[in-house]
């Protein structure tokens, strides 16, 4: 079971955009939905996105997630200092051995 | 909304075994696929194991197959992880989740 790939860091000043890219493959991101989470240290993570594109009763609209292929992208408008937290895109894979892979996380760092 | 919490971690030596629990509430835990996911410090998130609703089909990582158990009290509302031969590699938060619902983890730290 490999992971999906996503940039360790990414950063931008408030008010900003940031987006996070996570690339997989046929087996996973290609042909099952996507979804990305957010875990500041020492809480539980957080839904931020399901199914590709959709966002949680809760989670503002300023969060928002795009698929295409075998990749999908996470986009931050309005970048907030409380949006200073680690990001994991997550989708299950189809292959032999059937499971959920994870991203590496991605450090976001408002400026 | 179901609520989920997670006890039984601790400290342990290299090969030995240990059951985490993760009780639930609320009426719905029965209809709940349920996985647990770990945390390494240092790293990222690490998915460990999944459960379906009826306690019949189960998927493993294959870095805990055949070491790790995941099983489920639907009676009780709760998930159990059953873990042998642990290692140092094992040592993490461990938390029990539905992706749209997480406890705040519980840790397990494989020492001698």
């Amino acid at each position: 079971q490999s992971v999906l790939t996503q940039p360790p860091s990414v950063s931008a000043a408030p008010g900003q955009k940031v987006t996070i890219s996570c690339s997989g493959s046929r087996s996973n991101i290609g042909n099952n939905y996507v979804s990305w989470y957010q875990h500041l240290p020492g809480t539980a993570p957080r839904l931020l996105i399901y199914e590709n594109n959709k966002r949680p009763s809760g989670i503002p609209d300023r969060f928002s997630g795009s698929k295409s292929g075998t990749s999908a992208t996470l986009g931050i408008t309005g970048l907030q200092p409380g949006d200073e937290a680690d990001y994991y895109c997550g989708a299950w894979d189809s292959s032999l051995t059937p499971g959920v892979l994870f991203g590496g996380g991605t450090k976001v760092t408002v400026l | 909304q179901v609520q989920l919490v997670e006890s039984g971690g601790g400290v342990v030596q290299p090969g030995r075994s240990l059951r985490l629990s993760c009780a639930a509430s609320g009426p719905t835990f029965r209809n709940l696929n349920i996985h647990w996911v770990r945390q390494a410090p240092g790293k990222g998130l690490e998915w460990v194991a999944l459960i379906y609703y009826d306690g019949i089909e189960k998927y493993y990582a294959d870095s805990v197959k055949g070491r790790f158990t995941i099983s489920r009290d639907n009676s009780q509302n709760t998930l159990y992880l059953h873990m042998n031969d642990l290692r140092a590699e094992d040592t993490a938060v461990y938390y029990c989740s539905t992706f749209a619902i997480w406890g705040q983890g519980t840790l397990v730290t494989v020492s001698s």
